[in-house]
């Protein structure tokens, strides 16, 4: 069985500031993808960033870069230059193909950007 | 933003009440899925198809059902609603890693 933690409900961060939200990870399988999904209020969950955990190399989309820590089971996503379009729940999540399909999912972290 | 598709958005319905939930997607995708969202937002897995004629349950028990008839179409059925199912509904389809959201269904019974 996989688990995935957001320990960090809320997170605030002024415009242009940096933030990272911080997520930890643990599954059995040797093979799995880690995941940062942006919800937006009202509006459809949207990917923003995906990790192979084969691959060493942090994943970066732009502004958003994750902080992949696979012996600590740490996957962490740092927002550059936050912008008012942040605004979201940020939910980590993992998938290994094991079990029950789909992705398991932490409670998610609610961003806040102040102007 | 991808292009799956759920109906209705917002639903208020009395007790007892049969209702579908009815989720679309164009992109041919075989895998599917039906997440409960609660109020606190934690998602839980509650059905999941891996093309026409599969279903499954998932992690969260769930007294919905779900029909897989088209590769298109994955509606979620409750025979008989409940206020313990007030909740959000989210529909997914997957493609190797990348899942697609829909905008969920909002689901209230009074």
């Amino acid at each position: 069985a996989q688990t995935v933690t957001q320990s960090q409900p809320e997170m605030s961060v002024q415009e242009a500031e940096t933030v990272t939200l911080s997520c930890t990870y643990d599954t059995s399988e040797s093979d799995y993808y880690l995941f940062w999904y942006k919800q937006p209020p009202s509006r459809q969950m949207i990917l923003v960033i995906r990790q192979e955990a084969y691959k060493q190399q942090n994943a970066t989309e732009n502004r958003f870069s994750v902080n992949f820590q696979k012996a600590a089971k740490s996957f962490s996503l740092k927002i550059s230059d936050s912008q008012l379009g942040d605004a979201a729940m940020y939910f980590c999540a993992s998938y290994s193909g094991g079990g029950a399909d789909g992705l398991t999912f932490g409670k998610g972290t609610h961003l806040i950007i102040q102007p | 933003e991808a292009d799956i598709y759920q109906t209705p958005r917002y639903l208020v319905i009395g007790t007892g009440k049969k209702i579908t939930l009815e989720c679309s997607q164009t992109m041919g995708h075989d895998k599917m899925y039906w997440y409960q969202q609660d109020p606190g937002m934690e998602l839980h897995l509650i059905h999941y198809s891996y093309g026409v004629n599969s279903t499954e349950k998932g992690d969260l028990s769930s007294e919905s059902t779900v029909s897989r008839i088209r590769t298109e179409h994955f509606p979620l059925t409750l025979e008989s609603a409940r206020p313990s199912h007030t909740s959000q509904y989210l529909c997914a389809s997957r493609v190797g890693t990348a899942a697609f959201f829909g905008q969920g269904t909002r689901l209230t019974v009074v």
